[in-house]
């Protein structure tokens, strides 16, 4: 089992850019969630999919911020006109069950110049 | 919401000594209650969680306690090793909504 894979593992991107991440969820888990990193903020729920659909986007911002699971094997995080505030470790996780345990991927950690 | 208070968030103890941090959470709903370690420039791993059935967890060194009472709980390593330096998360969710919320950290340096 490879665990949670995500890619880039690294994106540099200029301010006003676009910036897509992915993920890939552990097989055959229902739910994929999405979280921040950072120094000043710490972890921060982001979002999250159970089988395919969105059930709770309340930590996205509002702007600028996507994300989609088009099928049970990936999901993306788009975030549009990209700001230095959006530097950040972005991390997935898969459980099985939306109660099981969440196991992490290794992170895109994005440099926004 | 869900608001997760961990602290100490620096910790250094000498090897072989024990290790505690403590976290409080507000929502009286949420039930489960995990621990991540993180290693730096890696994902954080699950090292023991406990549910709201449980008042305490243990395994291979490590020990959890929950007071729901107090909106409580706590972990404990045991005979530390300088492995167990990293950092330390503490999280809370309502376990129908997945979500977790968590602690600000802690960083822990096991002194050889």
């Amino acid at each position: 089992n490879a665990g949670v894979i995500q890619t880039p593992r690294h994106k540099v991107t200029g301010k006003g850019q676009e910036a897509t991440l992915w993920c890939e969820p552990i097989s055959g888990h229902s739910a994929v969630f999405w979280y921040r990193q950072t120094i000043v903020q710490g972890l921060e729920f982001l979002t999250y999919f159970r089988n395919q659909a969105p059930i709770d986007d309340s930590g996205m911002p509002k702007e600028r911020f996507s994300a989609q699971m088009p099928n049970q094997s990936h999901s993306t995080l788009k975030i549009q006109s990209t700001q230095p505030q959006d530097s950040a470790v972005y991390l997935c996780a898969s459980s099985l069950e939306t109660k099981d345990t969440q196991y992490f991927g290794p992170g895109t950690r994005l440099l926004v110049l | 919401g869900e608001q997760v208070e961990q602290l100490p968030s620096i910790l250094r103890v000498q090897e072989g000594s024990s290790a505690s941090i403590n976290c409080t959470y507000e929502n009286s709903a949420s039930n489960y209650f995990p621990w991540y370690k993180q290693e730096p420039g890696e994902n954080p791993k699950l090292i023991i969680d406990i549910r709201s059935n449980m008042e305490r967890k243990q395994t291979q060194g490590l020990i959890v306690l929950l007071d729901k009472k107090a909106k409580r709980f706590s972990l404990h390593i045991t005979d530390t090793q300088p492995g167990d330096s990293a950092m330390y998360f503490c999280a809370a969710s309502r376990a129908n909504t997945g979500k977790l919320t968590f602690g600000d950290g802690t960083v822990l340096t096991v002194k050889p």
